[in-house]
């Protein structure tokens, strides 16, 4: 099973900032990567795939990138709505993994 | 619009048995692959199963091989989730999700309770 370790655990960020997410896979998932963003009481969305791919309606200030274990999600200048617990998850191999998560929240 | 409406979930003692539905609508269901991810309380997301467009092949969690069985109605756009030998571990949200083979689309889940 591919371990997905991501990175840090909480992320204090003031609105207008940069947040930076790093997630590792124990082993290559080549660009087999997706990224969820999680909001409480809600279902996970689908922010990412291909490592560096926005999903439709995702704005452009989200933008992803790497391949093969190491992955970065970076949200360029955090807005009040994307204070929220972000997710990766590898579909290179079964069984599908995520990541433990990162929690964003307003410093 | 895609739409996932996930039911059957409930409070079920230790050893019992549940079936949960996923009413699938506003995509050609019989074209995709599904899955069922969970999410215990105040945890993370922990992929549970997935099953093929002709639901021929199945994949399990090691954690619930062996108890739980995905497997999906095309006429019905439905897919379902049969778990036996329940523990207080399988208490979580299940929800069904979309691959593509990433997860675009999910249902809002349906709520696992194993308690004595």
């Amino acid at each position: 099973e591919i371990v997905m370790t991501q990175s840090p655990a909480t992320l204090s960020v003031s609105p207008g900032e940069r947040a930076t997410l790093s997630c590792r896979a124990s082993q290559s998932v080549s660009s087999n990567l997706a990224w969820y963003q999680q909001k409480p009481g809600q279902a996970p969305r689908l922010l990412m795939y291909g490592a560096s791919t926005r999903a439709t309606g995702i704005p452009a200030r989200f933008s992803g990138s790497g391949s093969g274990t190491d992955f970065t999600l970076t949200i360029s200048s955090l807005q009040s709505e994307d204070f929220a617990v972000y997710y990766c998850q590898q579909y290179n191999n079964w069984p599908r993994t995520f990541g433990q998560g990162t929690k964003v929240e307003i410093k | 619009e895609v739409q996932l409406l996930e039911s059957g979930g409930g409070l079920v003692q230790p050893g019992g048995s549940l079936r949960l539905s996923c009413v699938a609508s506003g995509f050609a269901f019989s074209n995709y692959a599904l899955s069922w991810v969970r999410q215990a309380p105040g945890k993370g997301l922990d992929w549970v199963s997935a099953i093929t467009i002709s639901g021929t092949t199945t994949y399990y969690a090691d954690s619930v091989k062996g108890r739980f069985t995905i497997s999906r109605d095309n006429s019905q756009n439905t897919l379902y989730l049969q778990m036996n030998s329940l523990r207080a571990e399988d208490t979580a949200i299940y929800y069904c999700a979309k691959p593509g083979p990433y997860f675009d689309s999910w249902g809002q889940g349906t709520l696992v309770t194993v308690s004595s």
